[in-house]
């Protein structure tokens, strides 16, 4: 299972563009990338997944360069209520594959 | 779509009782669910893979006997938490991967199951 490296917190103002960057070395050729938001005492909400270039949905965008070494979790105008813990996993979709959770990145949103 | 709930979302229990819980995928059926534990202020733990119609997954150190995995159809599979202690507290999340033609495929995540035990 591929390893990934995130920022353990990030701090940020309401309004503004969060980008959380996350490292993956080991990537398979196989694996996804994918984003979940998970609040204290919830469970982890899916953000966006991609394999390659760019994905964007009605929350978030996905970067993931040429190499998918990385990829970058672009958050648009934060506001109080993006506080959280985000995680970066990889894994193979097509095998439904166990994904392992790194210890994420809290963003803390500030007024 | 992709919706996994979970019942109940929180129990209390004294020591030495089993506390079962069950998690089941809403609108999408789910050959494999999983199943983790969250403990306070840490990320969370794989405790094992849940296959509909087979045995159970654990990871290493997950104690199968006390932690019962059943998961008897595409919708639904169960942790029962054996002879609970208070160091079998904790947050427990299942997740059902889904392949329906709706959603992204990869895993959905039920709310929770904050386990107490007295």
């Amino acid at each position: 299972l591929a390893k990934t490296t995130q920022p353990i917190s990030m701090d940020s103002y309401e309004g503004q563009e969060v980008n959380i960057t996350c490292s993956h070395n080991n990537i398979a050729t196989n694996d996804y990338i994918t984003w979940y938001q998970q609040f204290p005492s919830q469970g982890p909400r899916f953000i966006i997944q991609g394999y390659k270039t760019k994905v964007t949905n009605e929350v978030a965008s996905l970067f993931i360069p040429a190499d998918r070494k990385s990829s970058t979790l672009s958050l648009p105008r934060v506001s109080l209520s993006d506080t959280a813990v985000y995680y970066c996993l990889v894994g193979d979709n097509g095998s439904a594959r166990q994904l392992t959770f790194g210890s994420g990145t809290q963003l803390t949103v500030l007024p | 779509g992709a919706v996994v709930s979970q019942h109940p979302s929180r129990v209390i229990c004294k020591s030495g009782t089993s506390v079962k819980i069950e998690c089941r995928s809403l609108d999408f059926q789910a050959t494999t669910m999983f199943w983790y534990r969250q403990f306070p202020k840490q990320s969370l733990m794989l405790m094992a893979t849940s296959n509909e119609g087979s045995k159970a997954t654990y990871e290493q150190g997950v104690e199968k006997d006390k932690f019962l995995i059943n998961h008897a159809s595409l919708t639904l599979s169960t942790l029962t938490v054996t002879s609970a202690h208070p160091e079998d507290s904790s947050f427990y999340i299942c997740s059902a991967y889904s392949t329906s033609g709706g959603a992204t495929d990869t895993q959905y995540f039920g709310p929770g199951t904050r386990l107490t035990v007295l």
